[in-house]
């Protein structure tokens, strides 16, 4: 597609409920990364994928959260037994590769709220 | 997690004024970048700057990227309405690590 593409753009969920996430990122963009806006806050780094590698994991807050890239394109994000702190905006970006200069576009983010 | 340190967190201007904002970090960056955030979008970037010392201009935007690697700032000359928007600061070590992020800066503008 032109750009990035997260689903749903909203979604609430009851405390304790698993949801999931999805981002479609531009076609052939080998790199793919989730961040984490809360309300007020900058961008929290929770994942990301590059290639066949093994994805950089370090920014996921419990082992609630997990994440899947299959056949290097859509991306899942799913969080476990959702809490009321785990509402925010999740934003998916994707870059052409990792070369220092290629610019990351993000897409306009799912804004999950957990009551 | 790691986040950069940027202020002002909020800015109510008067249209045509010029608007100054800047981000420190107590490590250093390789690469410094300027994003602005509508309501209800993703980031988009604004300036890029990949070497200690740059200055970097895109229209009435002017960035620079801190001699000590550490710092950076983004003004914005004669502000429009239309500039009003979160802007966010983000720092990268090298192409394969993440961006870090400041907590944004609120910029209103008043007509």
């Amino acid at each position: 597609g032109a750009g990035v593409s997260q689903s749903p753009s909203n979604k609430v969920t009851e405390k304790g409920k698993d949801v999931e996430l999805r981002c479609d990122p531009i076609s052939g963009h080998t790199a793919l990364y989730w961040y984490r806006q809360s309300l007020g806050q900058g961008l929290e780094f929770l994942i990301y994928f590059q290639g066949n590698s093994a994805p950089d994991k370090s920014g996921l807050p419990s082992d609630r959260f997990s994440a899947e890239r299959t056949g290097g394109s859509v991306s899942t994000l799913t969080i476990q037994r959702t809490q009321q702190e785990d509402s925010a905006v999740y934003l998916c970006a994707s870059r052409r590769d990792l070369a220092v200069n290629t610019e990351a576009f993000f897409g306009q983010g799912t804004r999950l709220t957990v009551v | 997690g790691q986040q950069l340190n940027q202020s002002p967190q909020s800015m109510f201007i008067q249209e045509g004024e010029d608007v100054s904002m800047n981000c420190t970090s107590s490590s250093i960056f390789n690469t410094w970048l300027w994003y602005k955030q509508d309501p209800g979008e993703g980031p988009v970037l604004l300036i890029a700057l990949y070497k200690a010392g740059e200055l970097t201009s895109n229209g009435r935007l002017t960035a620079q990227f801190g001699i000590t690697r550490k710092d950076s700032f983004l003004n914005i000359s004669a502000s429009i309405p239309s500039d009003v928007g979160i802007y966010f600061c983000a720092g990268q070590l090298h192409g394969n690590t993440p961006l870090v992020f400041g907590k944004g800066t609120r910029l209103s503008v008043i007509a």
